[in-house]
């Protein structure tokens, strides 16, 4: 099987721009997280879909969105970019989330300007 | 916070050498999992060990539980330039159910040669 996609892998943005990034899972998964990582603050949480509707949620600002499509696949979007949002953002993909192993992606590193 | 706390947060040794990482945790937990990172990838998922095992081996690895001190340790024998890496404990929420992993800050390991 295919492990887990995301595009694109590198991205630099201005601040007050937007992004959208996207993460396909392994085929059959149908638990999608996304997962903010940067120096200071290590992984965050940042949101958790399971077939199409988000079951949980971070502690992140409302700038943070995402969802996900019937395929499974998932979409990250960030509003109105501010220097600190740099950081590599991380999809991981489990059958049903819950505890399990969650299998990552490479990443999208996002540079803010 | 049930986040946990790896330790320690950066270890040195020489090639061939043993590598321990511990792990302390604040909530009852289902299993609790680890992973590795290499420098800016994805994590990598190693070895998942359930609260009701106190120890399980994978390979070169070893990982011990102890639910009563709410920790765990990882270790690497006969360690490899290869396993330079980053490494996370991951842990689930018993009580609270349905709720995604948690991750440490990672233990950055360095195998010298």
């Amino acid at each position: 099987k295919a492990g887990v996609t995301q595009t694109p892998r590198y991205l630099i943005k201005t601040r007050g721009q937007q992004v959208t990034l996207s993460c396909s899972p392994i085929s059959g998964h149908r638990s999608v997280s996304w997962y903010q990582q940067t120096p200071g603050q290590g992984l965050q949480f940042l949101f958790e879909y399971f077939s199409e509707t988000q079951r949980n949620k971070g502690n992140f600002p409302g700038r943070f969105s995402g969802r996900q499509f019937s395929n499974s696949r998932s979409e990250m979007n960030v509003s109105t970019l501010e220097l600190g949002d740099s950081a590599l953002y991380l999809c991981a993909s489990s059958l049903v989330g819950d505890g399990e192993t969650q299998y990552f992606g490479p990443g999208t590193r996002l540079l803010v300007l | 916070s049930q986040q946990g706390e790896e330790d320690p947060q950066a270890l040195s040794i020489q090639e061939g050498e043993n590598a321990t990482m511990n792990c302390s945790y604040k909530t009852s937990i289902n299993n609790l999992q680890w992973y590795r990172q290499n420098s800016g990838r994805g994590l990598v998922h190693l070895i998942l060990i359930r609260s009701n095992e106190r120890e399980k081996h994978s390979g070169r690895l070893r990982v011990t539980l102890d639910t009563s001190k709410k920790s765990s340790s990882l270790l690497i024998t006969a360690s490899r330039a290869a396993d330079t890496a980053s490494y996370f404990c991951a842990t689930d929420d018993l009580i609270a159910g349905n709720t995604p992993l948690v991750f440490g800050k990672g233990t950055r390991l360095s195998v010298i040669a």
